[in-house]
């Protein structure tokens, strides 16, 4: 199985600041990596897919990098609405997810 | 207009089977696949197994290989999630959701989730 390790686990921001969240899986995974956002009591929504394209109607604050093992989401200039649970998903063999990143406000 | 809408929630003993239904609508069944993802409370997500609505192959997470079974009903476009065996840290939410042909598999679309609760 391969494993999907994100960090941080948590991280305080304010609005307007930038922030990484990162993505590492245990073997390669070529570009075969998703982005979710989860707020909660409701369904992770898509924010990324193929580990850079953008999902329709996703703001183009959120952009994301990488490929093979390491990977990258960024958000560009924090808004309140940005303050949520992200995960990553690897699809490339069968499907599994890293363990989520808690967004707060600092 | 398209989505995914599951089936209410469930309280189940220990040892008891829970089956989880997810109907698809305004797109094309059979056209794409359904996965079914947990989280326990406070949980993260969980990966557990895809069905394929064009031909019925299965994949499971090795964690669910013999406790879970997806079926589809192409007549209903609905997809079905058993589970059996249940146990108290079977408690989660269950979603459906849609690997997208366009995102080469990523899930674009996800049912509203189904509370299933394991006690005695």
């Amino acid at each position: 199985d391969i494993q999907m390790t994100q960090s941080p686990s948590t991280l305080s921001a304010s609005v307007g600041d930038r922030v990484t969240i990162t993505c590492r899986a245990s073997q390669s995974i070529s570009s075969w990596l998703a982005w979710y956002q989860q707020k909660p009591g409701k369904a992770p929504k898509l924010l990324i897919y193929t580990a850079s394209s953008l999902e329709s109607g996703v703001p183009s604050r959120f952009s994301g990098s990488g490929s093979g093992t390491e990977f990258t989401l960024t958000i560009s200039s924090l808004q309140p609405d940005d303050f949520a649970t992200y995960y990553c998903q690897q699809y490339h063999s069968y499907s599994s997810f890293g363990q989520g990143t808690k967004l707060e406000i600092k | 207009q398209v989505q995914l809408v599951q089936s209410g929630a469930e309280v189940k003993k220990p040892g008891a089977s829970v089956k989880v239904s997810c109907k698809a609508s305004g797109y094309t069944f059979t056209t794409y696949a359904i996965s079914w993802v947990r989280q326990a409370p406070g949980q993260g997500l969980e990966w557990m197994a895809w069905i394929s609505a064009y031909n019925g192959d299965t994949k499971y997470a090795q964690k669910f290989q013999g406790r879970v079974t997806m079926t589809t009903d192409t007549s209903t476009s609905t997809a079905y999630m058993e589970l059996g065996s249940l146990r108290s840290d079977d408690t989660a939410v269950y979603y459906c959701a849609r690997p997208g042909g366009y995102s080469g598999g990523a899930f674009d679309l996800w049912g509203q989730g189904t509370l299933v609760t394991v006690s005695s």
